[in-house]
């Protein structure tokens, strides 16, 4: 089972340049985000979305764009990379649960991502 | 803003001795996760825990969820070196989006042999 696939797993950029981070899930989970882990920071969400067609801005969305053509894919554009943005970020997915309890999370193996 | 205090930050301790890990909040939460992420990998779920005072044991894994859901505490007993690794809690809000999870900041946990 593939789950949540991410790639590239590392990357370097220059300051200004732009970048796509591809993220697919083969689940048919609704529910898809994007996360940045920083050291000492945890885990910060930069986008989401609940379903093809629909995204919403997290915690940390400037600098960022996502898009949800289809179930499958997230991708995340950096729009003109900063040195800001290096990180480590992870794309998630779970069904979309309107009750209490939630659902599991799952996550990709990440992106390392450095901006010189 | 929610946020999620986890502690301690860092634990470094000998196999066999028992530890807890505190997530505590002013806000409540309409349920609590907790995940294991090991270097170079990407978070996975341990357990959810959604009534107040709920209590879930994974082998030697305690997790309590605070009777007003504001708080959550993992419990390892006779910790083994394969419990190394970074505990992250997750609330999810009530209202909103209820797909969004609120990560504390972790606890790194290295247990020596």
């Amino acid at each position: 089972n593939a789950g949540v696939t991410q790639t590239p797993k590392f990357q370097v950029l220059k300051t200004g340049q732009s970048m796509t981070l591809q993220c697919a899930q083969d689940m048919n989970h609704e529910y898809m985000s994007w996360y940045r882990q920083d050291p000492g920071m945890g885990l910060r969400l930069i986008h989401y979305s609940v379903g093809a067609g629909i995204t919403d801005q997290g915690e940390v969305p400037n600098g960022y764009n996502v898009s949800r053509s289809t179930t499958e894919d997230f991708p995340l554009r950096l729009l003109s990379a900063a040195p800001s943005q290096t990180s480590v970020y992870f794309c998630a997915s779970s069904y979309f649960s309107g009750g209490r309890g939630g659902t599991e999370a799952f996550f990709g193996q990440g992106t390392r991502l450095t901006v010189v | 803003t929610q946020l999620l205090e986890q502690s301690p930050q860092f634990l470094s301790i000998q196999e066999g001795e028992n530890l807890t890990v505190y997530c505590n909040s002013s806000s409540v939460f309409s349920s609590l996760q907790w995940y294991r992420q090991e270097p170079g990998e990407g978070p996975v779920l341990l357990v959810t825990v959604v009534t107040g005072g709920e209590v879930k044991k994974l082998k030697r894994l305690t997790f309590q969820f605070g009777d007003a859901r504001k708080d959550s505490s993992l419990h390892i007993t006779a910790a083994q070196p394969g419990d190394t690794g970074l505990y992250l809690c997750a609330g999810r809000n009530y209202g909103g989006s209820q797909g969004n999870l609120i990560f504390g900041k972790g606890t790194k946990l290295s247990v020596k042999p």
